[in-house]
């Protein structure tokens, strides 16, 4: 089975810039997550979406920030415009519904090391 | 609210020798506790999960962790350490009432197995 595949894996771009990172999730997967991750603030949770809804967006950081899921199989995060402050790992991460017997976990993405100069 | 905490930035551990990785929670009612493991470049990966049930849970790659309710903990452990195991470690929990369907991560501990 495919995991989650996000591109690019590198992204470097001048401020100001528009930035859109691309996220494929596990097919048959109900969540998804979108996550950065930086040396200061550790791993947050920016969004994420239960069949292809946005849920909890209460983690992104401001209006430059956007993300959609316009289908199971696609999701993006965007950023426009860029800031330095912006640079970080973003992951996205992909899960199977909650059940009654408990959560499942989350499977990542290798992420987009995006660097705004 | 729910929260995780990971005592120690890192833990040195000889090869061959027991590690244990430590994780205190807190949440309002009853936890979902996970650990996850993250390699240089990529992303985390799923080690082990407690739910309900036996305190002591088995996961991947040898690694166990104990679920200790009174002392809101869940250390992560391995009776033999390997070079291999060398990476950075997060705990993170979800409260099953009211905490959404959303995990919160520790800030990491970052384990160095040496020969």
């Amino acid at each position: 089975d495919a995991g989650v595949i996000q591109s690019p894996r590198h992204e470097v771009t001048e401020m100001g810039q528009e930035v859109t990172l691309r996220c494929k999730p596990i097919s048959g997967h109900d969540y998804l997550f979108w996550y950065r991750q930086t040396m200061m603030r550790g791993l947050e949770l920016l969004i994420y979406f239960n069949n292809n809804v946005p849920i909890d967006d209460s983690g992104m950081p401001e209006d430059r920030f956007s993300a959609k899921m316009p289908n199971a199989s696609f999701s993006t995060l965007k950023i426009q415009p860029s800031e330095p402050r912006d640079s970080a790992v973003y992951f996205c991460a992909s899960s199977l519904a909650f059940s009654p017997t408990g959560d499942q976990p989350q499977h990542f993405g290798d992420g987009t090391r995006l660097s705004i100069l | 609210a729910q929260s995780v905490a990971q005592p120690e930035d890192q833990v040195n551990v000889a090869e061959g020798n027991p590690l244990t990785v430590k994780c205190t929670y807190s949440v309002s009612g009853n936890p979902y506790l996970f650990w996850y493991v993250q390699y240089p470049n990529r992303g985390l990966q799923f080690l082990l999960k407690y739910i309900t049930g036996d305190n002591l849970v088995k996961g991947s790659y040898g690694f166990e962790a104990e679920f200790n309710k009174s002392q809101t903990s869940f250390h992560l452990k391995k009776p033999s350490a390997l070079v291999s195991d060398s990476a950075l470690y997060f705990c993170a929990v979800r409260d099953r009432t009211g905490g959404g369907n959303k995990l919160t991560f520790g800030t990491g501990t970052q384990l160095k197995v040496e020969l």
